[in-house]
């Protein structure tokens, strides 16, 4: 079954300690990105990457990381969590065509508590 | 930068109307649009993918147009069923590779 997953799905943590939500998807696109939903404000892109090894930055990067080093899989890291992220993480993934991407598939999202 | 706006933000009908959903960006040089639904708590499903070079898509019952020119896209619903209820977003392309949402209407079809 083509799909994107994420884990875990619930994670609750304390400010500071580093943690990893992971994203894999089983269509070979080559574009996957990281978005947050907020209540009032919305689905946010935090990163997106075209290929392995190119990322770069949404509209609300700060506090995140990412790598792509398999196509497949695209992690986002949290070095040093604060409430502020405390939100529902959704990652996604897309063939990418010629000047853009094209229809988007959504993992089921990780809620995040950080304490 | 492109901004996307829905209208209205809650909806409620009653079963068997047919509705309309706005949604209007302000950067017309889209890629595409697409429309998706997300049940409460849970993550988001496509509905709807229209290409710029199109004018509407059709699945089932529902229709997603687009006006690039006036900066517009409409998401029509015929026959509204209760199962219908759920959160509908839709989503433009920002400089071709991000993706910038609106913040979705609120759909209720009462019985």
């Amino acid at each position: 079954e083509a799909q994107v997953t994420q884990n875990p799905r619930y994670l609750i943590t304390v400010t500071g300690k580093k943690l990893t939500v992971t994203c894999s998807q089983n269509m070979n696109h080559e574009y996957m990105s990281w978005y947050r939903q907020d209540p009032g404000l919305g689905l946010r892109q935090i990163y997106y990457s075209m290929n392995v090894e190119v990322t770069d930055k949404g509209d609300v990067p700060e506090g995140y990381k990412v790598s792509r080093k398999e196509k497949r899989n695209f992690p986002l890291i949290l070095e040093s969590p604060s409430p502020n992220q405390t939100s529902l993480y959704f990652c996604a993934s897309s063939p990418r065509l010629a000047g853009g991407v094209d229809e988007q598939f959504f993992g089921p999202g990780t809620r995040l508590t950080v304490l | 930068k492109q901004e996307v706006t829905q209208i209205p933000a809650a909806l409620s009908v009653p079963e068997g109307e047919n509705l309309v959903l706005n949604c209007s960006f302000t950067d017309s040089a889209i890629y595409n649009l697409q429309w998706f639904r997300q049940d409460p708590g849970k993550g988001l499903t496509s509905l709807l993918l229209i290409q710029s070079s199109q004018r509407e898509q059709t699945s089932g019952r529902l229709n997603a147009s687009l006006d690039k020119s006036s900066g517009r896209s409409t998401l029509y619903i015929a026959a509204s069923q209760p199962g219908d209820s759920a959160t509908y977003l839709c989503a433009a392309p920002n400089s071709g590779y991000a993706l910038n949402f609106g913040k979705g209407t609120s759909l209720l079809v009462t019985p």
